[in-house]
């Protein structure tokens, strides 16, 4: 089966930037949506198609897509940021959506 | 404001069945494709099934198929998910999902805009 693969963690000193990668044999022709989960939180979406920003969500948010690889940068990365970020995508024919494990975002 | 309120959850012994509904309100339900994504305790987000507008494209997991079953009713503005055959990996919240695509021809077109709280499906003995 498709998987979509994060780094279990990343972490980052307030102020600084954040990058959380996603990784995945499709994603050359998938686009990846990300969302942000903080405890006992429903998930939100905070980019989709790669690098579109939902109303609402601030511009320190940003995606990029490069080969099978697709990165959420968070600049000037705030305390309120900690949360779990998951990527997401579909496998190469579009049958089954996919998420990736998830990244738990530390803010020092 | 978009509104999903999800219902049906609760303790079920394996083997068993259960049923999950979802009110919906806030927007044009008949005009989105929605979903059913789960999230075991302490784990991540796991896509359990999709349905388009109209009910003629639906998707499972794979860890679902045969199991579970997905319908809707634009006049109740309601989702459903059938859960037959539960095993106690399909411990989970079960969130309602609203995809943000008007036109769904793969589920490459689906992102979810909007999440309903949960509820919460333990099966056990």
């Amino acid at each position: 089966s498709y998987e979509l693969t994060q780094p279990p963690s990343v972490s980052v000193s307030p102020g600084q930037t954040a990058r959380i990668t996603c990784s995945g044999d499709a994603l050359p022709k998938q686009y990846t949506s990300w969302y942000q989960q903080k405890a006992g939180q429903a998930p939100l979406l905070v980019i989709y198609r790669d690098s579109e920003r939902p109303s609402g969500i601030p511009d320190r948010f940003s995606g990029s897509s490069s080969g099978t690889t697709v990165t959420l940068t968070i600049t000037g990365v705030q305390a309120e940021d900690e949360a779990d970020f998951y990527c997401q995508s579909a496998d190469s024919s579009g049958t089954y959506v996919v998420f990736g494990g998830g990244t738990k975002l530390t803010v020092l | 404001e978009v509104q999903l309120v999800e219902s049906g959850g609760g303790l079920v012994q394996p083997g068993r069945s259960l049923r999950l509904s979802c009110v919906a309100s806030g927007f044009s339900f008949d005009d989105y494709a929605m979903h059913w994504v789960r999230q075991a305790p302490g784990k991540g987000l796991e896509w359990v099934s999709g349905i388009n507008w109209k009910s003629d494209k639906v998707g499972y997991a794979d860890s679902v198929k045969g199991r579970f079953t997905i319908s809707r009713d634009n006049a109740q503005t309601s989702l459903y998910l059938q859960l037959n055959s539960l095993r106690v990996d399909d411990t989970a919240l079960y969130f309602c999902v609203k995809d943000i695509s008007l036109i769904v021809v793969t589920w490459g077109d689906s992102y979810f805009d909007y999440w309903g709280p949960g509820t919460l499906v333990t099966v056990s003995s």
